[in-house]
């Protein structure tokens, strides 16, 4: 099946940092991904659906100034949390699209703590 | 709006029997896919199955087959034969229209006893 990675797969940083996440689709071309936040015991929430070539799109609540998103290729969409905060501690989870399918592949996911 | 509701937070289930995992779901747009994904404490998100709105038949892959009732709108997975490593937690999910935008439920953590 399709492969997704996510790197890092864990990050610790200080409160005030941008961290960078990488979504990478190794055998597909992806027009589109997803990102998804999931805090501890609870669901996975949409965040944003990232477009190649275009702006991404994010859900209600969701600050764009502070998660940027580039999806620059149709490989590669990058997440940045900026000024990260304790409250930004979470599972970050990617997705990627197939074109022409509904099969949604996901990364490993990214486990950020903001100290 | 669209929405998935899965209502059993915690299931049992002894070793080498069936289970059903509820999930039910509300949306007005007639074309959607329903899926089921397991989450093993890695965190990772492993696709089991899936279930499109207009399928005349109960998808089915392998231990795992979906009971859809579209009049009742439901989707529950029903694991058959359990084993160790189905301890998990289990999300139900939909997608919609041409967004391919996923909408999860609460999520059902399983465990299989011994």
């Amino acid at each position: 099946g399709a492969v997704v990675s996510q790197h890092p797969s864990r990050v610790i940083c200080k409160s005030g940092t941008s961290v960078k996440i990488e979504c990478r689709s190794l055998d597909f071309q992806a027009t589109t991904m997803f990102w998804y936040r999931q805090f501890p015991k609870q669901s996975l929430m949409l965040m944003a659906t990232s477009n190649e070539g275009s702006k991404a799109t994010y859900e209600q609540g969701v600050e764009k100034d502070k998660f940027l998103i580039n999806h620059a290729s149709l490989t590669l969409s990058t997440l940045t949390v900026t000024s990260a905060h304790p409250e930004d501690s979470s599972f970050y989870i990617c997705s990627a699209r197939a074109p022409g399918t509904t099969s949604q592949y996901f990364g490993p996911g990214t486990r950020l703590t903001v100290l | 709006a669209q929405k998935i509701t899965q209502t059993q937070p915690g299931m049992f289930v002894q070793e080498k029997e069936a289970v059903t995992l509820d999930c039910t779901y509300d949306t007005s747009d007639p074309s959607y896919g329903l899926f089921w994904y397991k989450q093993p404490s890695s965190g990772e998100m492993i696709f089991l199955i899936y279930q499109g709105s207009y399928d005349q038949q109960n998808a089915t892959e392998g231990r795992y087959s979906l009971n859809f009732q579209k009049a009742r709108k439901s989707a529950n997975l029903v694991i058959s034969a359990s084993q160790l490593g189905d301890s998990a937690m289990y999300f139900c999910a939909m997608a919609w229209g041409n967004t391919g935008k996923l909408i999860f439920g609460q999520g059902t953590t399983l465990q299989v006893k011994p």
